[in-house]
């Protein structure tokens, strides 16, 4: 079984880019989380999908913004990049939202704003 | 609001020796379920351990095993006959019970860097 896909697996991007990262989830699952880690803030949850629907969002600006698709697909983007938006982007799939249901993740995707 | 704290951000352990590493945790709920998470150079997070907050009994996976103290909101990580393998970020993380609400996410602690020397 395939586990979770992100891609790319590394972006350099410019200040006032745009960026769109992608997130596909193991198979059968319907839930993905979005987090955002840092050397500063650590592990921050950005927000949850499930069956098309956001059902969670973090304390994140609204540059920051994502969807699902009806194949449980992800993708998040982050509009007019800042410095501060330079992190490893993790992406989670679970099979539901929340309870004890592992979360499984992929390897992130390392961004670079310059 | 739920807060994961991890008071230690290195560790270091010898090969084949124990080690316990602390995460402490803060939360009105009575219900919920506490993770520890690894966090190899590859990036890549992987699950140790859950626990559920309703178990009394303390989880165990192999070589890894927890004491939940729930009064005290405590819930350690022991990691037995330590391997080169096991160096690491780990990371506690606490989820609440998510009866059909909006509050599901992981809730990390800031991670413990855990070095295995040979």
């Amino acid at each position: 079984k395939a586990g979770v896909t992100q891609t790319p697996r590394y972006l350099i991007k410019t200040r006032g880019q745009q960026v769109t990262l992608s997130c596909s989830p193991i198979s059968g699952h319907r839930s993905v989380s979005w987090y955002q880690q840092t050397p500063g803030q650590g592990l921050q949850f950005l927000f949850e999908y499930f069956s098309e629907t956001q059902r969670n969002k973090g304390n994140f600006p609204g540059r920051f913004s994502g969807r699902q698709f009806s194949n449980s697909r992800s993708e998040m983007n982050v509009s007019t990049l800042e410095l501060g938006d330079s992190a490893l982007y993790l992406c989670a799939s679970s099979l539901y939202p929340g309870r004890g249901t592992e979360a499984f993740f992929g390897q992130g995707t390392r961004l670079t704003v310059v | 609001a739920q807060t994961v704290t991890q008071s230690q951000p290195e560790m270091s352990v010898q090969e084949a020796e124990t080690v316990t590493l602390s995460c402490t945790y803060d939360t009105s709920e009575s219900d919920y379920y506490l993770f520890w998470y690894k966090q190899p150079p590859s990036r890549q997070m992987i699950l140790v351990i859950r626990q559920e907050a309703y178990k009394q009994q303390n989880a165990t996976e192999n070589r890894f095993s927890v004491n939940f103290q729930k009064a005290a909101k405590s819930f350690s990580l022991k990691i037995s006959d330590s391997q080169l393998g096991d160096a690491a970020m780990y990371f506690c993380a606490y989820r609440s019970v998510n009866y059909g609400g909006s509050q599901g996410n992981l809730i990390f602690g800031k991670g413990t860097k855990l070095s295995v020397k040979p």
